[in-house]
């Protein structure tokens, strides 16, 4: 069965600064998505980056960017220019290429900025 | 365009009792899913709803169930409420595809007391 790890439960950044959330996760498949959403106080989880394991390259948004080893089976998200907005809960989820499968969410890292 | 709208966003049963939870899709989108968040168990799937037909299941107890009706609006339910069904439960809505993005409303807060 596939499984998505956060090790870090809590992190926390000076504002400016960058930080880097850290997910591993566990497939037997070759193909797949990964995911990372944001979970702010309001509670609504938002889409923050989608990476498709068929790419080599490493997906970015802005100011997101993804670190994706697909050997070692890590999806570790760097957020730079750290923003007081940027706080929140953030999730690493797993998605087969299978339509039957379910999305699998990892525990969360809670993100604090520091002004 | 709306976004995915859940009611109530605040719920307060005991224990015995049944919930009835609401989800109302982004126009379009004919895929709504359900999760469970505590700060136990993180977010848990539940279940997944795809022109009114479950495609996909969680491993909760049959307590739980929803449907999706012929609009794409989606219900949840549990019954027998039980202290441990506390939890944020948060409905997603998406087009169609595995990949797609998922659109999430701000969920349901079930207190069970």
């Amino acid at each position: 069965a596939q499984t998505v790890t956060q090790s870090q439960p809590e992190m926390s950044v000076q504002e400016a600064e960058t930080v880097t959330l850290s997910c591993t996760y566990d497939t037997s498949e070759s193909d797949y998505y990964l995911f990372w959403y944001k979970q702010p106080p309001s509670r609504q989880m938002i889409l923050v980056i989608r990476q498709e394991a068929y790419k080599q390259q490493n997906a970015t948004e802005n100011r997101f960017s993804v670190n994706f080893q697909k050997a070692a089976k890590s999806f570790s998200l760097k957020i730079s220019d750290s923003q007081l907005g940027d706080a929140a809960m953030y999730f690493c989820a797993y998605r087969s290429m299978n339509r039957d499968d379910k999305i699998i969410f990892g525990k969360g890292t809670r993100l604090h900025i520091l002004p | 365009k709306a976004g995915v709208t859940q009611t109530p966003r605040y719920l307060i049963k005991t224990r015995g009792q049944q919930v009835t939870l609401s989800c109302s899709p982004i126009s379009g989108h004919r895929s709504v899913s359900w999760y469970q968040q505590t700060p136990g168990q993180g977010l848990q799937f539940l279940f997944e709803y795809f022109s009114e037909t479950q495609r996909n299941k969680g491993n909760f107890p049959g307590r739980f169930s929803g449907r999706q009706f012929s609009n794409s609006r989606s219900e949840m339910n549990v019954s027998t409420l039980e202290l441990g069904d506390s939890a944020l439960y948060l409905c997603a809505s998406s087009l169609v595809g595995v990949d797609e993005k998922l659109f999430f409303g701000s969920g349901t807060q079930l207190s069970v007391l």
